[in-house]
C-alpha cells in the first residue's frame, strides 16, 4: 500500500542551526502539506503547496521557514534557524485530487531542539 | 473563532460501550469532513470521512454528518481497549483544500 515516508524519525539540533526535514509524497498525489504537533497540543497547519509552488501557510510559517520540492519526488520542509520553541512532531502529509480527498500522513519526524 | 472544535476529554467508557465523539466546524462552506485517530506519538490515521449529510458505517464505526448544523460525529460500538487513543476531526474547505484540525477528543475505554 503506498504510504508517506518522512526522514529522519528523530532530529536533535543546537539553537541556531539549519534543519531540513524530508517527506516523500505518495506518487501520484497532488497536493502536499506540512504540519506540527507539539507535545500534548493540536495538529497545526503550516503549509500547503500545489503545482509547485506555496498555496497557503499558516502565521507559523514564517521567514525562517521554507519548503521545497526539488526533483518531483521529494518535499522539504527547512527551518533555517531552529528555537527552542520549534521543537515538536512534524508531519508530511499528501492528497490526491482527482481519486479523493483524504490526507495521508507520514510518520512524522521529531525535532529536538537543545 | 475556532475553525473546528472539541472537547477535548478524556471521554471514559466501558469496554463493549458505545463512544460517541463530538465535532462543530466554522466554515459552511467545508467540502470534507474526516477522522483520524493518533495514538501517543504517532501520527494522524485516517478511520472515516464523510461528505454528505447522514450516516456512513464502516464496521463498528459510524459517522454522522449534518451541514446544517455544522456538526460531525463519530460512533464507536463495542469499544475496545485498542480504541483508547485521540480522536481527530478534520475538516477541508478554502480555495487550496486545507485540512484543519481540532485539537482532538482523548477516548480511554475502561475493561
Amino acid at each position: 500500500e503506498p504510504e508517506v515516508t518522512q526522514t529522519p524519525s528523530h532530529q536533535v539540533t543546537q539553537m541556531g542551526q539549519e534543519v531540513i526535514l524530508r517527506c516523500v509524497p505518495i506518487s501520484n498525489h497532488l497536493y502536499f502539506y506540512w504540519y506540527r504537533q507539539i507535545l500534548g497540543q493540536k495538529v497545526e497547519f503550516l503549509v500547503s503547496f500545489y503545482n509547485n509552488e506555496i498555496s497557503e501557510k499558516s502565521e507559523i510559517f514564517d521567514d525562517q521557514f521554507s519548503v521545497e520540492r526539488p526533483d518531483g519526488s521529494n518535499f522539504t520542509l527547512k527551518i533555517r534557524s531552529t528555537k527552542l520553541e520549534d521543537s515538536a512532531m512534524y508531519f508530511c502529509a499528501s492528497r490526491a485530487d482527482s481519486t479523493g480527498p483524504e490526507a495521508f500522513f507520514g510518520q512524522g519526524t521529531r525535532l529536538t531542539v537543545v | 473563532q475556532k475553525e473546528v472544535e472539541q472537547n477535548s476529554g478524556p471521554l471514559s467508557v466501558p469496554e463493549g460501550a458505545i463512544a460517541s465523539l463530538n465535532c462543530t466546524y466554522s466554515d459552511r462552506g467545508s467540502q470534507s469532513f474526516f477522522w483520524y485517530r493518533q495514538y501517543s506519538g504517532k501520527s494522524p490515521e485516517l478511520i472515516m470521512s464523510i461528505y454528505s449529510n447522514g450516516d456512513k458505517e464502516d464496521g463498528r464505526f459510524t459517522a454522522q454528518l449534518n451541514k446544517a448544523s455544522q456538526y460531525v460525529s463519530l460512533l464507536i460500538r463495542d469499544s475496545q481497549p485498542s480504541d483508547s487513543a485521540t480522536y481527530l476531526c478534520a475538516v477541508i474547505s478554502g480555495g487550496y483544500q486545507k485540512v484543519t484540525f481540532g485539537i482532538g477528543t482523548k477516548l480511554q475505554v475502561i475493561p
